[in-house]
């Protein structure tokens, strides 16, 4: 039971661009939402991340929005950049009888194209 | 330096055969995580520890140990390794209080 969804794999965008990662989740106890981004040979590095008290948290280029009665969140990138060319996970955390959780969706690569 | 290393990089081994990896953080995070990613799948985590007297069993903790054997240092091992554990695995590293984790570089395991 995939708790933590990112439906597309992939996404490819023109330089200059909007680039726009969706993750849905289906867990209600879900209370902080995280974005990290993933190079080849690399591990994944924190992006940007939002409280469920909160609607949109905006860093930079960076801006995530989170829809709690849809249980659905986006990552917008703007404007898209070829550097951004990376796999993104979204992931979701949680404390649950006493055990920390932090669930990872499967990840979309995006390429950002010159 | 890399705040959180991870050794060894690169391991290929055989069925039946005893492997730990080695994971080191310089950040002073008390919290510390192991993961698993498999070729279109999430991370999975399998264990975290809370500090040196703290191991808590993850999503996928069978067929793994761990030890925590100071605060900078968490490893992982596998005690008889079998191919489905062929994956990326990642360490990663959190400070209390703050919901961010900072990950290592992977290591990538090959069980033939």
């Amino acid at each position: 039971d995939q708790q933590v969804k990112q439906n597309s794999p992939s996404l490819s965008v023109q330089e200059g661009r909007i680039s726009i990662l969706n993750c849905d989740y289906t867990n209600s106890m879900f209370d902080y939402f995280l974005w990290y981004k993933k190079y080849p040979a690399e591990g994944p590095t924190f992006l940007i991340s939002i409280s469920s008290i909160k609607d949109k948290n905006e860093d930079g280029r960076f801006t995530v929005f989170l829809n709690k009665s849809a249980k659905h969140l986006s990552l917008h990138i703007v404007p898209s950049q070829p550097g951004d060319s990376a796999v993104y996970f979204c992931a979701a955390s949680a404390v649950e009888g006493g055990s920390e959780k932090l669930v990872f969706g499967k990840g979309m690569k995006l390429t950002v194209n010159p | 330096d890399a705040d959180v290393t991870q050794t060894p990089r690169n391991r290929i081994t055989k069925t039946g055969k005893r492997i730990m990896l080695e994971c080191s953080q310089t950040k002073g995070h008390d919290r510390m995580y192991w993961y698993r990613q498999d070729p279109g799948l999430g991370l999975r985590l399998i264990y975290y520890s809370f500090d040196v007297k703290d191991i808590n069993k993850g999503e996928i903790s069978d067929g793994y140990s761990v030890s925590r054997q100071a605060q900078a240092k968490f490893s992982l091992s596998l005690e008889s390794a079998i191919p489905n554990q062929t994956a990326l695995y990642f360490c990663a590293t959190r400070d209390a209080g703050v919901h961010e984790q900072f990950f290592g570089p992977g290591t990538r395991l090959t069980v033939l």
